[in-house]
């Protein structure tokens, strides 16, 4: 069965810069969801769309952004990149909001030098 | 802040033996998802749980949905060395709308 997709799964950049990170959900699934995840931590969650309007918020940084397009995908703009932004970010994706199963990608990680 | 406690926090077992894990909190859920993590990878789902009371398998795995939708507990039995891994509970409190908490994980290391 198709997954969810994230590119890339590696990303590496310096302080200062932007990134973009990209989120393919399963196909008819309508909400999408961004969980960022510290070494040895759990993942955290920082924002999520449904049917393309942002529905929730978490702990996000103003520095980023996110929106979800016309064909459900998902991306995360990341900007004035700090060291403690090094994280794995996951998408998940789910059908329907309330209660209702995410299932995640394999993510990316991201190091900033 | 971290509002599902899990435990235990990690685990060292034999090949075959029987493992268990609980997730609780003082918040009410209407979903605990089961998740089991590999180092670099996406959290897989192993188990949903929908309703209070509903105790379900998948393979060698059962969950349980507590009774006060306070807490859930994930068996594994007869564990083998690919059962290697974090494992996550993981669900929306009532008052989170979607948002999913998630438990600190527990590393399950298996001795062949």
């Amino acid at each position: 069965a198709a997954g969810v997709i994230q590119s890339p799964r590696h990303l590496i950049k310096e302080k200062r810069e932007t990134a973009t990170l990209k989120c393919y959900p399963i196909p008819r699934h309508d909400t999408v969801y961004w969980y960022q995840q510290g070494p040895g931590q759990d993942p955290q969650f920082l924002i999520s769309f449904y049917e393309k309007m942002q529905s929730d918020k978490g702990s996000i940084p103003d520095r980023f952004s996110a929106q979800q397009f016309s064909d459900y995908h998902s991306e995360l703009n990341m900007s004035s990149l700090e060291l403690g932004d090094s994280a794995l970010y996951f998408c998940a994706s789910s059908f329907g909001t309330w209660g209702d199963t995410q299932y995640f990608g394999p993510g990316t990680r991201l190091t900033v030098l | 802040g971290q509002q599902l406690n899990q435990s235990p926090q990690s685990m060292f077992i034999q090949e075959g033996e029987d493992v268990s894990m609980n997730c609780t909190s003082s918040s009410i859920f209407n979903t605990w998802l089961w998740y089991k993590q590999d180092p670099g990878e996406g959290p897989v789902l192993l188990i949903a749980l929908y309703k209070a009371g509903e105790l379900t398998s998948n393979g060698r795995l059962t969950a349980q949905f507590g009774i006060t939708r306070k807490d859930s507990f994930l068996n594994i039995s007869a564990s083998i060395p690919s059962d290697v891994g974090i494992y996550f509970c993981a669900g929306p409190p009532v008052e989170y709308g979607n948002k999913l908490v998630f438990g600190a994980g527990t590393i399950l290391r298996v001795k062949s």
